[in-house]
């Protein structure tokens, strides 16, 4: 069955440092790619998509290229603030549905 | 646009009862679907309903059930609670399309005692 694979976590950083979470995914046909990120106590919020092959997804300086020739969905951030402390999850949609890697937990500290 | 709306936040039941909880869609939105998320198993799809047909189930027991009314909101039920359930469940709204993107809710967070 489908499913997506994340790095584990936590990812700490400095504020102002680059930020990567990897994420691959093994999927039948051409499904949609997304990160959400949860904050403490909240649900959660979708941050960027992309919907087909070379798509890039981007937001709030977070950017993520959908890459089918290597399965994977990356998100990137060219320099990490405080507020960006959070858990990251990766997912995949097919028809309404939506499977999760188990988040990656990012701290940044000042 | 209000978002998704979920209650209650926060609940607290004793093994063996029943829960409800309830979920207002978006605006406009016809597809709600549930999730659980416990620390163990992650993000777990439960079930997606569209205008008020269940159109997908995830690996869950009959104990989890759902339904959608006809002016879209939604309520999911677990019957004879186990410690295990206790959660936070996720209510999701979408326009139902294939490819359109699933808003959240604050959530529900369940503890089962």
């Amino acid at each position: 069955g489908d499913s997506v694979t994340q790095m584990e976590g936590p990812v700490t950083l400095s504020e102002e440092a680059f930020l990567t979470i990897n994420c691959t995914y093994t999927a039948t046909g051409y499904p949609s790619l997304f990160w959400y990120v949860q904050y403490p106590g909240e649900g959660l919020q979708l941050l960027l998509k992309a919907t087909k092959a070379d798509d890039k997804g981007s937001n709030k300086g977070f950017e993520a290229t959908y890459r089918k020739e290597t399965t994977s969905f990356h998100l990137e951030k060219g320099s990490v603030q405080v507020s960006d402390s959070a858990v990251y999850f990766c997912a995949l949609g097919g028809f309404q549905k939506l499977v999760f890697g188990t988040g990656t937990r990012l701290l940044v500290s000042p | 646009k209000a978002g998704v709306t979920q209650t209650p936040r926060y609940l607290i039941k004793t093994r063996g009862q029943q829960v409800t909880l309830s979920c207002s869609p978006i605006s406009g939105h016809r597809s709600v679907s549930w999730y659980q998320q416990t620390p163990g198993q992650g993000l777990q799809f439960l079930f997606e309903y569209f205008s008020e047909t269940q159109r997908n189930k995830g690996n869950f027991p009959g104990r989890f059930s759902g339904r959608q009314f006809s002016n879209s909101r939604s309520e999911m039920n677990v019957s004879t609670l186990e410690l295990g359930d206790s959660a936070l469940y996720l209510c999701a709204s979408s326009e139902g399309g294939s490819g359109n993107t699933i808003y959240f809710g604050e959530g529900s967070w369940l503890t089962v005692v």
